[in-house]
């Protein structure tokens, strides 16, 4: 059972430039959210997508944007980057009403995003 | 809004022994669920331990065991016997139904022989 897949691992890119970052989900998960993890901090949330649509959004500027496709993957998209983007972007997924709280969400391994 | 504090930055432990990682956190809620993940140098976050609000009851699993203080909201982790393989970061999350998992900035563990 394949978990989370993120791609690519690593990325460089440069300032004002914009950037795709891609999440398959775990095999019968149907939500995605995404997380900045900048060097040696915990995971920020940026936003969750269900059914498409944007469920919830922490607070990160419209640069950053999303979209959800029918077959339950993701892409993270951030516009006009700037260096204090550079930070390791997390991909979880988890089914929604069935068990999130007790099972938590699955995470992939990442995609490390330096702006440079 | 809902903040989850850890204060330890880092933390060190001889193989075996015990350690006691610290999480206290802030919410007006009464139903939530807590977590302690860990995130190993392969950078993915694994869940270790989970803990519901309403249940008294202490969360064990293996080697892992919680302390829960829901009226000083409190989450401690304890590690026992620890292991070359629990050196990573380990981060305490919480999160209330249908929103999304609030982080610590995690506390940094090595296990030294």
């Amino acid at each position: 059972d394949a978990g989370v897949t993120q791609s690519p691992t690593h990325l460089i890119k440069t300032r004002g430039q914009q950037v795709t970052l891609r999440c398959s989900p775990k095999s019968g998960h149907d939500t995605v959210s995404w997380y900045q993890q900048a060097l040696g901090q915990g995971p920020q949330f940026i936003f969750q997508y269900y059914e498409e649509e944007e469920r919830q959004r922490g607070n990160f500027p419209d640069r950053f944007s999303g979209h959800q496709f029918p077959n339950y993957s993701s892409e993270l998209n951030v516009n006009a980057l700037l260096l204090g983007d550079s930070a390791l972007y997390l991909c979880a997924s988890s089914l929604v009403g069935r068990d999130i709280e007790n099972y938590g969400y699955t995470f992939g391994s990442g995609t490390r995003l330096t702006v440079v | 809004a809902q903040t989850v504090t850890q204060s330890q930055p880092e933390m060190s432990v001889q193989e075996a022994e015990t350690v006691t990682l610290s999480c206290t956190y802030d919410t007006s809620e009464n139903n939530y669920y807590l977590f302690w993940y860990k995130q190993p140098p392969s950078r993915q976050m694994i869940l270790v331990i989970r803990q519901e609000a309403y249940k008294q009851q202490n969360a064990t699993e293996n080697r892992f065991s919680v302390n829960f203080q829901k009226a000083a909201k409190s989450f401690s982790l304890k590690i026992s016997d620890s292991q070359l393989g629990d050196t990573a970061m380990y981060f305490c999350a919480f999160m209330q139904a249908g929103t999304a998992l609030i982080f610590g900035k995690g506390t940094t563990l090595s296990v030294s022989s």
